[in-house]
């Protein structure tokens, strides 16, 4: 059963501008979202989280939203850079358990 | 689309046991694949690198002969704790890839073990 979907399988945009990476889940019950990035033949590393109390976690470059009563969290990076280039897998989690998105591949074009 | 089965999702163990995890790509053939170690609401650390046929990599700090690591085939990767202690306990999850130039991770649904 898929809890977390990430409906874009890939995104590209000019360099500069805003990526919004998008992720929904199904389950009530999670309580910690997180981002993580990974590049080709790499393991995904982390990226950034947001506890489920929170609407907005902000580092850096990278914001993350969420939308409890819409089930919905996003990924804004801005200003996307070259170097930003990756997939990007959401996961939820609450006390026993974690799911994974599919992931979205961004691409950004110098 | 590409499907990792883990199993099994959940295990208890005694302290001192050995505990194995499976982890097959479903539909696909893993080249290579991942095993990660979560602890609750921290990072996903990976642990190693496993290659069809040959010795695991692992990570810097993951002692190899208590993770031992087995990918015997396209389709299995098998994880196992040996002599499982409490502090063991943890969040173990698994991912695929499909080839050397893929770039899209297909992740298992995970494992949890506890340890008492």
């Amino acid at each position: 059963d898929q809890q977390v979907k990430q409906n874009s399988p890939s995104l590209s945009v000019q360099e500069g501008r805003i990526s919004i990476l998008n992720c929904d889940y199904t389950n009530s019950m999670f309580d910690y979202f997180l981002w993580y990035k990974k590049y080709p033949a790499e393991g995904p590393t982390f990226l950034i989280s947001i506890s489920s109390i929170k609407d907005k976690n902000e580092d850096g470059r990278f914001t993350v939203f969420l939308n409890k009563s819409a089930k919905h969290l996003s990924l804004h990076i801005v200003p996307s850079q070259p170097g930003d280039s990756a997939v990007y897998f959401c996961a939820a989690h609450n006390n026993n358990d974690m799911r994974f998105g599919a992931g979205t591949r961004l691409t950004v074009k110098p | 689309g590409a499907v990792v089965s883990q199993h099994p999702s959940r295990v208890i163990c005694k302290s001192g046991t050995s505990v194995k995890i499976e982890c097959r790509s479903l539909d696909f053939q893993a080249t290579t694949m991942f095993w990660y170690r979560q602890f609750p609401k921290q990072s996903l650390m990976l642990m190693a690198t496993s290659n069809e046929g040959s010795k695991a990599t692992y990570e810097q700090g993951v002692e190899k002969d208590k993770f031992l690591i087995n990918h015997a085939s396209l389709t299995l990767s098998t994880l196992t704790v040996t002599s499982a202690h409490p502090e063991d306990s943890s969040f173990y999850i698994c991912s695929a890839t499909q080839g050397s130039g893929a770039n899209v991770l297909t992740f298992g649904a995970g494992s949890r073990l506890t340890v008492l």
